[in-house]
């Protein structure tokens, strides 16, 4: 299955803390995003990372790709209380270009 | 705030009966995609639409049908409805660029639930 999956399923840290989510895939991708969903809303988009880029920033967000490995990291520094959501991976590539394959994502839950 | 909006924003259905959702894509977009969320799950690929032509379809039922306007609004239908259809409905709309290949800018979604 083309499906990220990401990894840990929970996350729980204190305010200050570093967040770090992995995310692993299965067949060749075009690119790999990070979306961020509030309690069963609507997805935020974060970050978009091709398949011919290692690392990309953007804020308090770092996120890496290694498509020898096919799996993905998402950093975010210096976490705060509304950094609380959950955070998929979804990759699109290939003959379903266009379409985007989700994990389950991780729930991430900061305390202040 | 992306620009796409979706309605209803709740909706509760019996079995059996059909249901059409509504998505307005971000101004400029004219390719849209459907995403069903089932609770604690992530979101599963329905199908997509691309100048009002399908450009897509996921591991869906036929009951799952949808079309697009020449506005690049769309509608999701979904007949004779299930327990498990139940689930919070997403739509994305992308720019014309690239037909969905990169960024997908997401609706608040439709919460539907079938009794």
């Amino acid at each position: 299955s083309q499906q990220g999956e990401e990894d840990p399923q929970a996350l729980s840290i204190q305010e200050g803390e570093n967040a770090t989510m992995n995310c692993s895939y299965k067949t060749s991708i075009n690119n790999l995003q990070w979306y961020r969903q509030n309690s069963g809303r609507g997805l935020v988009h974060l970050i978009l990372i091709r398949s011919n880029e290692r690392e990309k920033h953007s804020g308090r967000l770092r996120v890496t790709l290694d498509t020898s490995k096919k799996s993905s990291s998402l950093l975010i520094t210096a976490s705060r209380a509304a950094d609380t959501a959950s955070y998929f991976c979804a990759t699109s590539g290939g003959s379903t270009l266009g379409r985007l394959y989700f994990g389950r994502g991780t729930q991430l839950t900061v305390w202040p | 705030e992306t620009g796409v909006t979706q309605s209803p924003t709740h909706l509760i259905k019996t079995r059996g009966q059909q249901v059409t959702l509504r998505c307005s894509s971000q101004s400029g977009h004219n390719t849209v995609s459907w995403y069903q969320q089932a609770l604690g799950q992530g979101p599963q690929f329905i199908f997509q639409y691309y100048r009002e032509e399908e450009n897509g379809r996921g591991n869906f039922p036929p009951r799952f049908s949808g079309l697009q306007f020449p506005n690049y609004s769309s509608e999701l239908n979904v007949n004779a409805l299930e327990l498990d259809d139940s689930a919070l409905y997403l739509c994305a709309s992308s720019s014309p660029s690239n037909r969905g290949t990169d960024t997908q800018y997401f609706g608040p979604g439709t919460r539907l639930t079938v009794l």
